[in-house]
């Protein structure tokens, strides 16, 4: 059960859109609508921003967006502000002989 | 307001079992609704699912880590448990608890960090 493959790092600009990729198999992301993401800043502990796909929880700006294809899912975050500079994890739901999640490497968000 | 707060040994030697617990306020752990879980975070590392029950005391496992990993809980206690035996130095991290629901962590304890030294 390898890691879900995330890039290690993603960057720009104040205002631009960003699109962080998180690749898994038909064992996980392929097969199931248990994706989520979650954002952390240093020192801190993780905030999920979407669940199932492509949902919100209450307070999360819809700045953050989420869709998947295939064995990929992805997160984007449109009109980049300073304060989204942080680490982004993927997370799926997962079975082999049992179910199980899994999590990205995690991608490094800089605001240039 | 729901919280989960971890506690545990801080230091740990080799070869030892490393006992966390995680106590939860503000929410019944015996919701059916939910799952408690455990997620660890080595220094400069990404994020590890490592065990999960419902309040009934079905368990789930990280496939990887099932042989030295217990997870266990106390409806009566409002808490939930990890047991990772024989520990090495791959084990030193910030171990978090977490409320799930569909396999997604919505609520996160703010961790508990175990160095395993010797």
């Amino acid at each position: 059960q390898s890691a879900l493959t995330q890039p290690p790092s993603a960057s720009g600009s104040p205002g631009q859109s960003l699109t962080i990729s998180c690749t898994g198999s038909n064992t996980d992301i392929g097969t199931w609508i248990y994706v989520s993401w979650y954002q952390q800043h240093p020192g801190k502990a993780p905030k999920l921003i979407i669940y199932e796909v492509n949902k919100r929880p209450s307070g999360v700006p819809d700045r953050f967006s989420g869709s998947k294809s295939g064995n990929t899912a992805s997160l984007t975050v449109s009109g980049l502000q300073a304060e989204d500079e942080a680490d982004y994890y993927c997370s799926s739901h997962a079975v082999s002989d049992s179910a199980y999640v899994l999590f990205g490497g995690g991608t490094k968000v800089t605001v240039l | 307001q729901l919280q989960l707060r971890e506690s545990g040994p801080g230091l740990i030697k080799p070869s030892e079992t490393l006992s966390l617990s995680c106590s939860v306020s503000g929410g019944y752990i015996s919701s059916s609704a939910h799952h408690w879980a455990w997620v660890r975070q080595a220094p400069g590392k990404a994020l590890e699912w490592i065990a999960s029950i419902y309040f009934t005391g079905t368990s789930y496992y990280k496939p990887s880590l099932r042989s030295r990993v217990t997870i266990s809980i106390d409806t009566s206690r409002n808490e939930f448990y990890l047991k990772v035996t024989s520990v090495t130095a791959a084990d030193t991290a910030l171990y978090f608890c977490v409320r799930e629901e569909k396999s997604t962590a919505f609520s996160w304890g703010q961790g508990t960090l175990v160095t395993v030294t010797s």
